[in-house]
């Protein structure tokens, strides 16, 4: 399984554009990133996906260099209830065989 | 949809008694998952079940713990006899194959919040 590295904790402010980035060095060729977030007393929330380059959404965007050893989560203009904990998943798909490990996360702090 | 559903969403035991936590998986959902979160720990995979088979059950701490999956819409976390260490939020979460904005997104349910005294 390849193992992330996500920083601890990031603080921001309202309005500004935040990026995570997660190392992960050992990747497969096979094995996607996901993003997940987790607000306090609630489950963790699919964000996003990607394999390779730029993937974005209506809630954030995904890139992926070339060598596909790091990702970047970026979130637009960021608000008080983005504060949540961020986590990088990298793996296989179940179908595939493979199995999605939850790292420590990075605990996003968003202040007015 | 109504999402994962879990049960119950909080329990408070004594040390030694049976505690059963249930899940409902979204409707079509071909996998199920039981994480259990804690300060210490974070997220760990305890057990999943495809198409209501166990695949993987390397993460069950031991064998106090045991999961059932006797149907497509059910599943169960059991521990027994429970101890404080198994503190925690059980969270079940459930996935289709492939969705439209990739594949095994998992959804999770609000989780259960086991304290054992």
């Amino acid at each position: 399984l390849a193992k992330t590295t996500q920083p601890i904790s990031m603080d921001s402010y309202e309005g500004q554009e935040v990026n995570i980035t997660c190392s992960h060095n050992n990747i497969a060729t096979n094995d996607y990133i996901t993003w997940y977030q987790q607000f306090p007393s609630q489950g963790p929330r699919f964000i996003i996906q990607g394999y390779k380059t730029k993937v974005t959404n209506e809630v954030a965007s995904l890139f992926i260099p070339a060598d596909r050893k790091s990702s970047t989560l970026s979130l637009p203009r960021v608000s008080l209830s983005d504060t949540a904990v961020y986590y990088c998943l990298v793996g296989v798909f179940y179908n595939q065989g493979g199995k999605l490990i939850f790292g420590q996360g990075t605990e996003l702090s968003v202040k007015p | 949809d109504a999402g994962v559903i879990q049960s119950p969403r909080h329990e408070v035991t004594e040390m030694g008694q049976e505690v059963t936590l249930r899940c409902k998986p979204i409707s079509g959902h071909d996998y199920l998952f039981w994480y259990r979160q804690t300060m210490m720990r974070g997220l760990e995979l305890l057990i999943y079940f495809n198409n209501n088979v166990p695949i993987d059950d390397s993460g069950m701490p031991e064998d106090r713990f045991s999961a059932k999956m006797p149907n497509a819409s059910f599943s169960t976390l059991k521990i027994q006899p429970s101890e404080p260490r198994d503190s925690a939020v059980y969270f079940c979460a459930s996935s289709p194959v492939s969705t439209e904005s990739g594949a095994n997104v998992l959804t999770f349910g609000a989780g259960s919040r086991l304290t054992v005294l």
